[in-house]
């Protein structure tokens, strides 16, 4: 099993451009999130998915969008690209709370710096 | 608004002493809580979890500790062992308005670095 992998591991972007990150996990889990790293900061919830075609709002959305068409893949999208948006992106993927299996796992990040 | 603090950026220690790693919430929702383990340039790693009916929580090495009128909770590694040596970070789980989904809200992380 590779768990959780995201692709790409680093980018460029210039301010103003677009780009998608994506996310694949093979441990079949419903739900998938996306987090964000600063310096000095924890990780920060972006979006999150429950399931195939549906998504919410996390802590800090604002400036992203997400798409879950298959119940594997989990996509970031940055419509218009700015610095603020220099982070590290981190995507996980977990079962339901319910199961009572808390523990979500962890990609090995993407380094996104936007000039 | 951090709902979750780890109050020390970095701590050192002794190999075969103990490490005894810190965090702070405020929101009575929360009702789980997880410790993850962060080497440079990978994700973070489940590590020990406890769930907010119990105070302590044993595997291995790693014990976690819960007070819950104080709203903190403690990491003991014993002995410390120099492959410790990461960014630990403390989360607190809540469900979110989405029935099993849940939120991780997390610390700042406390970078451990063990010494021979």
């Amino acid at each position: 099993n590779a768990g959780v992998t995201q692709t790409p591991k680093f980018r460029v972007l210039k301010t103003g451009q677009s780009m998608t990150l994506l996310c694949a996990q093979d441990m079949n889990h419903e739900y998938m999130y996306w987090y964000r790293q600063d310096p000095g900061m924890g990780l920060r919830l972006i979006h999150y998915s429950v399931g195939e075609g549906t998504t919410a709002k996390g802590e800090v959305p604002d400036g992203y969008n997400v798409s879950r068409l298959k119940k594997q893949n989990f996509l970031l999208g940055l419509e218009s690209a700015a610095p603020s948006q220099t982070s590290v992106y981190f995507c996980a993927s977990s079962y339901s709370r319910d199961r009572g299996d808390y523990e979500q796992y962890f990609g090995p990040g993407t380094r996104l710096t936007v000039t | 608004d951090q709902q979750v603090k780890q109050n020390s950026p970095s701590l050192s220690v002794q190999e075969g002493r103990i490490s005894i790693l810190n965090c702070d919430y405020t929101n009575s929702m929360f009702d789980y809580f997880l410790w993850y383990k962060k080497y440079p340039a990978e994700g973070p790693t489940f590590l020990i979890s406890i769930s907010s009916i119990k105070d302590k929580n044993e595997d291995g090495r790693f014990t976690v500790f819960l007070n819950k009128s104080a709203k903190h909770l403690s990491l003991h590694i014993v002995p410390s062992q120099p492959g410790d040596s990461a960014v630990y970070f403390c989360a607190a789980s809540r469900e979110s308005t989405i029935q099993g989904a849940q939120k991780l809200v997390f610390g700042q992380g406390t970078r451990l670095t063990i010494n021979p």
